[in-house]
């Protein structure tokens, strides 16, 4: 199984400024996710993160807005630029090796 | 587009009872169907999946659920609940003829067992 840790936990952050989440995994995977938890609700595929390449991003969010790193086979951040409250949620980075691994994830408040 | 449903919002269930979360899936093609648990300030936990096979599939902390292809349904079961089962639980759904490892979650279901 794969161990994936984030930092950080959780911030709280003005509106305006950005956030640079970090993901690292314990074993080389190949694909590498990145997902958005808003409150009380269910998980949404942000993108994927590509090692090598620019991230495949899904519907509804854009490179401009939710850049992604992944520089290694295992590393990627996310970062949330330009926040408003409406980003305050929990990010939450996953792997595959084998099954489907998910992190801790980032609880973050924009105030 | 493949998409999951979780009908209920909460499940109570007494402690020593069994319990079933139900889901329900629509995918175009052939599913691979997953149960996760998510507890506080936690991420998710994988407990099982469905590739291909014996419908009744076997996994984590005694759960098990039965694909039923004439229902679209994945049902989450348990034979006897425990308070430390209290969580929320999210089924999650992969079309396997798309080639692409995205999982599409449900609105998820949280289970209290109450002692």
């Amino acid at each position: 199984s794969a161990v994936i840790s984030q930092k950080p936990s959780r911030d709280i952050c003005q509106r305006g400024t950005s956030l640079t989440i970090q993901c690292q995994v314990d074993s080389q995977v190949t694909m590498m996710f990145w997902y958005r938890q808003q409150p009380g609700q269910s998980l949404t595929l942000i993108a994927t993160a590509n090692q090598g390449s620019e991230a495949t991003y899904e519907s509804g969010f854009v490179i401009d807005k939710f850049p992604i790193s992944r520089p290694n086979l295992t590393f990627s951040t996310l970062t949330v630029s330009n926040m408003s409250p409406e980003d305050s949620s929990i990010y939450l980075c996953s792997a595959i090796q084998g099954e489907q691994y998910f992190g801790p994830g980032t609880r973050l408040t924009v105030t | 587009a493949q998409s999951v449903a979780q009908p209920e919002d909460q499940v109570n269930v007494a402690e020593g009872n069994p319990l079933t979360v139900k889901c329900t899936y629509s995918v175009s093609g052939n599913p691979y169907l997953f149960w996760y648990v998510q507890y506080p300030n936690r991420g998710l936990q994988f407990l099982l999946k469905y590739i291909t096979g014996d419908n009744l599939v076997k996994g984590s902390y005694g759960f098990e659920a039965e694909f039923n292809k004439s229902q679209t349904s994945f049902h989450l079961k348990k034979p006897s609940a425990l308070v430390s089962d209290s969580a929320l639980y999210f089924c999650a759904v992969r079309d396997r003829n798309t080639g692409f490892q995205k999982l599409v979650f449900g609105t998820g279901t949280r289970l209290l067992v109450s002692p």
